[in-house]
């Protein structure tokens, strides 16, 4: 299937710095780009989504942003806390359907 | 609503053997995907089913896997025979037409020894 690369594989912030993760897909036809959250043991669970439409969608201190030219996305976290310590996937949708690809993951980590 | 529920939780099974995952979506999503997590693949997309049809198996492994679904609110995933390299964690995932992010289930932690 299309790819989708994600980096860095691991990030280590001290609490309250910004952390950055950044992704890109190969498929031009791609038009959904969600994030997941991953605690140890977990399920994955979606925290922030943006359209091929849109260019930047904020959440508190989460945001994300596309530029569909380049064909990249990136996640950003504000004002990190420890409980954002997890393993971040970036997912993006095969063609305009239903299924999607996800990256290999950005662990997290934030010291107090 | 209690989520996606998938059964067992762990299991455990020799190399050679059946095993059978289980999972039932939300009550109302179409939409329903399998999906395997490892250290070294990450999420692989193995197979996933709109009202109840399948609609991509290309990430099937090979022959001894095998999924259906049917009906709107239970699908399974098969392995037949079981073998080391198919231990991962299986997740089962849906969503609804109308909506664009899935939901996930507690998966199945899967060791073939």
């Amino acid at each position: 299937g299309e790819n989708v690369e994600q980096h860095p594989s691991t990030l280590s912030v001290q609490e309250g710095d910004s952390a950055v993760i950044k992704c890109t897909y190969s498929d031009s036809a791609s038009n959904y780009f969600p994030w997941y959250k991953q605690e140890l043991g977990k399920r994955p669970q979606l925290i922030i989504d943006i359209r091929s439409n849109v260019g930047e969608k904020k959440d508190q201190r989460i945001a994300v942003t596309l530029n569909k030219t380049a064909k990249h996305f990136s996640l950003h976290i504000t004002e990190t806390q420890p409980e954002d310590s997890a393993v971040y996937f970036c997912a993006a949708s095969i063609g305009s359907g239903y299924a999607l690809n996800f990256g290999k993951g950005t662990s997290l980590l934030v010291t107090p | 609503d209690a989520g996606v529920i998938q059964s067992p939780r762990h299991e455990v099974t020799e190399m050679g053997q059946e095993v059978t995952l289980r999972c039932k979506p939300i009550s109302g999503h179409n939409s329903l995907f399998w999906y395997r997590q490892t250290m070294m693949r990450g999420l692989e997309l193995l197979i996933y089913f709109n009202n109840n049809v399948p609609i991509d198996d290309s990430g099937m492994p090979e022959d001894r896997f095998s999924a259906k679904m049917p009906n709107a609110s239970f699908s399974t995933l098969k392995i037949q025979p079981s073998e080391p390299r198919d231990s991962a964690v299986y997740f089962c995932a849906s969503r609804p037409d109308r909506a664009d992010g899935y939901t996930f289930g507690s998966g199945t932690r899967l060791t073939v020894v």
